[in-house]
């Protein structure tokens, strides 16, 4: 059982560059989201899904794409970087907790981002 | 739109000192969860308690302790007998009731504790 398993752990890219933060659960959790965090902030929702082959746009949405084709992974895809996506990102996964009591949202590590 | 208000941006104690962390929260929910989160140096998000909305009774785990009060909206943290390990970044988070993952975040309470 790994938990939440984030990659990279660190990215530098150039302006206009694209790629793909991966997030992968073990849990069989139905829901997965990123978050970025910024400093001096807290963590802002980015994307989530419900389940798979649902997802839905949170606080920050502009300029990431995701797609949830597995309940294990979570994908998370910069599409034409810009200097203000430097940050760091979390991937997070939970049960229902209307169905399920005593749980958490678990964390993955997070990843570095920067582009230059 | 639910918010989250951590009004104590740093808080400075000695060790051994006991410390409340501020947390205020908006939301036109009837039903939702609090939660707070550990951020030490090393980054990662550790998580400490989760407290639903039908849920007043507060909570002890250890030195930590958390204060429910749904008619101020708040939801306080206090570490009693503070250690250096304990300085961290701690978050209040607020989410919707079926879907922690979907979560507003305070910006934080810095607390350094000094030996």
């Amino acid at each position: 059982n790994a938990g939440v398993t984030q990659t990279p752990k660190f990215q530098v890219l150039k302006t206009g560059q694209s790629m793909t933060l991966q997030c992968a659960q073990d849990m069989n959790h139905e829901y997965m989201s990123w978050y970025r965090q910024d400093p001096g902030m807290g963590l802002r929702l980015i994307h989530y899904s419900v389940g798979a082959g649902i997802t839905d746009q949170g606080e920050v949405p502009n300029g990431y794409n995701v797609s949830r084709s597995t309940t294990e992974d979570f994908p998370l895809r910069l599409l034409s970087a810009a200097p203000s996506q430097t940050s760091v990102y979390f991937c997070a996964s939970s049960y229902n907790f209307w169905l399920r009591d005593n749980t958490e949202a678990f964390f993955g590590q997070g990843t570095r981002l920067t582009v230059v | 739109a639910q918010k989250v208000t951590q009004a104590q941006t740093e808080i400075s104690v000695v060790e051994k000192e006991d410390v409340t962390l501020d947390c205020v929260y908006e939301t036109r929910d009837t039903t939702y969860y609090l939660f707070w989160y550990k951020q030490p140096p090393s980054g990662e998000l550790v998580f400490l308690i989760r407290r639903n909305s039908f849920d007043e009774q507060n909570e002890i785990s250890g030195r930590y302790s958390w204060n429910f009060q749904k008619s101020t909206s708040s939801f306080n943290f206090t570490i009693t007998a503070s250690q250096v390990v304990d300085s961290a970044v701690y978050f209040c988070a607020l989410s919707e009731a079926t879907n922690a993952g979907k979560s507003t975040f305070g910006d934080g309470t810095t607390l350094t504790v000094k030996p």
